[in-house]
């Protein structure tokens, strides 16, 4: 198994408060996801990142916030969180760029907003 | 619009009956789809990727397959273990990002 660990792996939370979701990987890819998986939806991308300190956008960002200071760690922040993000996080990990429907993928972070 | 379209959303069969899982797709300009099996409470995981029409790929019990339009995953003489939610995923050749469709659930009762 891919070596990858989401944290924390179950959260309730209330509305307006920040969290943050850790993603932390052994396997030194270069590339880390952030997606969310709801009921009657296909996974949508949050944010991805492509090396330290270089991220960018997916299709569902707005409220979302990431950060990757170290190759191993790529942190999803909600700052102000909101019914509508409750959800099942799921990171992501692949080597390079064009391999990039290859993923391999955490065990997820299930979140409630109340 | 792109769009992934898996069907049927949910497929109960017994063991050993043999069917077929769709994926419909429609993407200007498709490098890759690909085939992932998900267990309740895990993450998906890695099945297939197929480039282009006509090309096959198997594994144990599975085999997808790829046309201009759609990919089949067929599954031969399942077993319970078979049982899981199967995602497809097309990728597009102008940005590498991923359209995911919503699943199908599949059980197979022993």
């Amino acid at each position: 198994d891919a070596g990858i660990t989401q944290s924390p792996r179950h959260k309730v939370t209330e509305t307006g408060t920040p969290v943050t979701l850790r993603c932390h990987q052994t396997e030194n890819h270069r590339y880390m996801y952030w997606y969310r998986q709801d009921p009657g939806h296909g996974l949508r991308l949050i944010h991805y990142s492509y090396g330290v300190k270089d991220t960018d956008k997916g299709e569902v960002s707005d409220g979302y916030s990431v950060s990757r200071s170290k190759t191993e760690d790529f942190l999803l922040t909600l700052e102000s969180a909101t019914s509508s993000q409750t959800s099942v996080y799921f990171c992501a990990i692949s080597w390079d760029n064009a391999n990039t429907g290859e993923l391999f993928f955490g065990e997820g972070s299930r979140l409630t907003v109340l | 619009e792109d769009q992934v379209t898996q069907s049927p959303e949910a497929l109960r069969l017994q063991e050993g009956e043999s069917s077929s899982l769709n994926c419909s797709y429609t993407v200007s300009g498709l490098r890759g789809l690909f085939w992932y099996r998900q267990d309740p409470g895990k993450g998906p995981e890695f099945l297939f990727t197929l480039y282009s029409a006509g090309e096959e790929k198997e594994k144990e019990r599975l085999k997808a397959t790829l046309t201009k339009k759609e990919s089949f995953l067929h599954i031969t003489a399942p077993k319970p273990e078979d049982s899981a939610t199967y995602l497809c995923a097309v990728q597009k050749d102008s940005n590498y990002q991923l359209i995911w469709g919503a699943g199908t659930k599949l059980i197979i009762k022993p």
